[in-house]
Formats: structure tokens, C-alpha cells, sequence
């Protein structure tokens, strides 16, 4: 069974940019939650979909976002990048929620 | 407030060796928890998780959970090389609002030397 994909890989924008991740779940799965990582902060969650629905929204501003559509996949904007925003944007998806989460490889962004 | 606490490391252990790997968290009440696995580089490899009070067998791997201390552990048996990474702990609160979202600790970097 493929795992979950996450598309691009590597993003470079600058300041006032925009950008679109992609997350493609482990087929079954219906539950995707978004998590930022980066040195300082840990693993933060950012949101959790299920049945195109966001259930859960972490402490991000506004301008992160996201949405699921009915195949499962989802994808996460963020408008008017800050240098802030450089990370690793990581999906994860699961069965439903409470179950196990299993990662994707993760959107590198670097914002110049 | 939901905090989930890891030794920062760097613990470092011999081949052939038991490493453990220590969690706890504040909040009590009906929780999951999970053990990750963060090779440099890449992303976070579920590797254990456990739902009830007691220890949880997966090969070299053994989760321990204490409710009562609020406190969640990592055995790792015959420590090879390939075991070095960093291990998370990550929590999840089995309430109707937050139940799929993960608490992360910061972290346990591990390394196995020969």
C-alpha cells in the first residue's frame, strides 16, 4: 500500500508570496492533519480534516488554511509568506480520528 | 494546558545496549500515545503506540505507560548504529475537540555508537 505523498518537496518563495501544499493520504484514510516543524518550535499542528470537514485548528494565523476534498486529499495555503514561515510542512494522514497517524516526507519551504 | 515533557538529550548508548527514552505530560484523562521515530532529514516514522496502562512488545521495542504518573516510556533492547535518531513523544487527548490532534514533545536525540 502506497504511503502518504506530499507534493512539492521543496518550495522557495520570498516575503508576500503565496503557496499550495499537497497531501495525498494512505488510500482508506480519511483523517489529514497538518503539522509544521522547525528547529525552535517543535512539531506544531496546524489542522485536521475529516469527511472534508476541518474538525481541529491549531494556533496559527489566519493566513494558514486548508481544505480536503471528497477524495481525501487535501492541501494547505499560506498567503502573504513571512521569513517565519520556513519549515518543514508535514501531512499526516489516518484511518479516522483517534487512530493512527502515519507521515508523509514533507514540503521543505523556504522563504527568502 | 496540554504539555507533553521529553529529555532533550543527547542520550548516547554502546551497540548492544538498552536505551531508554522517557515522556511525560500534563492533563490527565483518556489518552493515546505514540513513539516517532525522526531519521536527520526526513520525516517522523510511527514506530509504537500504546492505549492502556502496562508495557506494549513490538520486537526490540517496549512502550511503557503509567497513567497514574503521567508518564509514557521508550525501551529500546540491542541498540544498533541504525537506531540513532531523534524520538518523539506525541500525546492525544481522546476528547471530542482535540481528538486526532497530536501533542509533540521536543524530542530525544539518540545516538548508538559500535
Amino acid at each position: 500500500k502506497a504511503g502518504v505523498t506530499q507534493t512539492p518537496r521543496y518550495l522557495i518563495k520570498t516575503r508576500g508570496q503565496q503557496v499550495t501544499l499537497s497531501c495525498s493520504p494512505i488510500s482508506g484514510h480519511r483523517s489529514v492533519s497538518w503539522y509544521q516543524q522547525t528547529p525552535g518550535q517543535g512539531l506544531q499542528f496546524l489542522f485536521e480534516y475529516f469527511s472534508e470537514t476541518q474538525r481541529n485548528k491549531g494556533n496559527f494565523p489566519g493566513r494558514f488554511s486548508g481544505r480536503q476534498f471528497s477524495n481525501s486529499r487535501s492541501e494547505m495555503n499560506v498567503s502573504t509568506l513571512e521569513l517565519g514561515d520556513s519549515a518543514l510542512y508535514l501531512c499526516a494522514s489516518s484511518r479516522g480520528p483517534g487512530n493512527e497517524q502515519f507521515f508523509g516526507p514533507g514540503t521543505r519551504l523556504t522563504v527568502l | 494546558q496540554k504539555e507533553v515533557e521529553q529529555n532533550s538529550g543527547p542520550l548516547s548508548v554502546p551497540e548492544g545496549a538498552i536505551a531508554s527514552l522517557n515522556c511525560t505530560y500534563s492533563d490527565r484523562g483518556s489518552q493515546s500515545f505514540f513513539w516517532y521515530r525522526q531519521y536527520s532529514g526526513k520525516s517522523p516514522e510511527l514506530i509504537m503506540f500504546i492505549y492502556s496502562n502496562g508495557d506494549k512488545e513490538d520486537g526490540r521495542f517496549t512502550a511503557q505507560l503509567n497513567k497514574a504518573s503521567q508518564y509514557v516510556s521508550l525501551l529500546i533492547r540491542d541498540s544498533q548504529p541504525s537506531d540513532s535518531a531523534t524520538y518523539l513523544c506525541a500525546v492525544q487527548w481522546d476528547r471530542g475537540s482535540t481528538l486526532g490532534r497530536l501533542y509533540f514533545g521536543r524530542g530525544t536525540q539518540l545516538t548508538v555508537w559500535p
